[in-house]
C-alpha cells in the first residue's frame, strides 16, 4: 500500500523559515492534505489540496507537492506554531485513507 | 460553521466493545463522508474507516476490517462508531472528521471531533 514519509522532528528558530516534507512514490499525482495537531487537542486542517489554505490560516503557512515529495512551509515561525504536522493523501489503489508518520516542530 | 461533538470517556475490559457517536452541530454529513481516526498514546494518526456516500457502504481499513462497524443516523445528525473486541492496543483517543468530497474522491478531513479517549483495562 502507498506509504507517506515525514522527518520525525524539524527544528528552527524563532521568526526563520520551517520546511516539513512529506515523501511518496509520485506523490505529486496526488492531492496531500495536512495538519496541525497540538498536544492535548484534535488536529486542524492547515493546507487543503496540496496549497490552498482554510480561512482563519495564517498566510505564514503554505504548500507545494511535485514528483516525490510535498511540502508544507511555514514562514516567520512563532512560538504558537510548535505541533506535530501530519500529511494525508487518498490512495485510489487501496480505497484508504494514508497519513504520514507525522513530524513535531520544535521552535528553538 | 459545523461542530462535531463526541462522547464522553469510557474505559473498558478486554473483549468488551465500545461506541462512541459523533454529534454534527450546525451541518449535517450529507454531501460529506464522515471517517475514524484514532490516535494511540505518543502515537500518529490512524485511520480506521468511515462513511463515503458514492461507495454505498462504509468503508473500513484492513486493521479494522473484523472489528468495527461505522453507521450514521441523518435524522439526528449522529455518526456512530463501533469496536468490539477490545485488547489493551485499542486503549487510544478516537476522532470523528468529516469528509470533504471532490468529484467522487475523499479528500480532506474538517472539521474534527474534540477527540474520545478509550481506555481498555482489565
Amino acid at each position: 500500500s502507498f506509504v507517506l514519509t515525514q522527518p520525525p522532528s524539524v527544528s528552527v528558530a524563532p521568526g526563520k523559515t520551517a520546511r516539513i516534507t512529506c515523501g511518496g512514490n509520485n506523490i505529486g499525482s496526488k492531492s496531500v492534505h495536512w495538519y496541525q495537531q497540538k498536544p492535548g487537542q484534535a488536529p486542524v486542517l492547515v493546507i487543503y489540496s496540496n496549497s490552498d489554505r482554510p480561512s482563519g490560516i495564517p498566510e505564514r503557512f503554505s504548500g507545494s507537492n511535485s514528483g516525490n515529495t510535498a511540502t508544507l512551509t511555514i514562514i516567520r515561525v512563532e512560538a504558537g506554531d510548535e505541533a506535530d504536522y501530519y500529511c494525508h493523501v487518498w490512495d485510489r489503489s487501496s480505497d484508504h485513507v494514508i497519513f504520514g508518520g507525522g513530524t513535531k516542530l520544535t521552535v528553538l | 460553521q459545523v461542530q462535531l461533538v463526541q462522547s464522553g470517556a469510557e474505559v473498558k475490559k478486554p473483549g468488551s466493545s465500545v461506541k462512541v457517536s459523533c454529534k454534527a452541530s450546525g451541518g449535517t454529513f450529507s454531501n460529506y463522508g464522515v471517517s475514524w481516526v484514532r490516535q494511540a498514546p505518543g502515537q500518529g494518526l490512524e485511520w480506521m474507516g468511515g462513511i463515503i456516500p458514492f461507495f454505498g457502504t462504509p468503508h473500513y481499513a484492513q486493521n479494522f476490517q473484523a472489528r468495527v462497524r461505522i453507521t450514521t443516523d441523518e435524522s439526528t445528525t449522529t455518526a456512530y462508531m463501533d469496536l468490539y473486541n477490545l485488547r489493551s492496543e485499542d486503549t487510544a483517543v478516537y476522532y470523528c472528521a468529516r469528509l470533504h468530497i471532490l468529484a467522487t474522491i475523499p479528500v480532506w478531513f474538517d472539521p474534527w471531533g474534540q477527540g474520545t479517549l478509550v481506555t481498555v483495562s482489565s
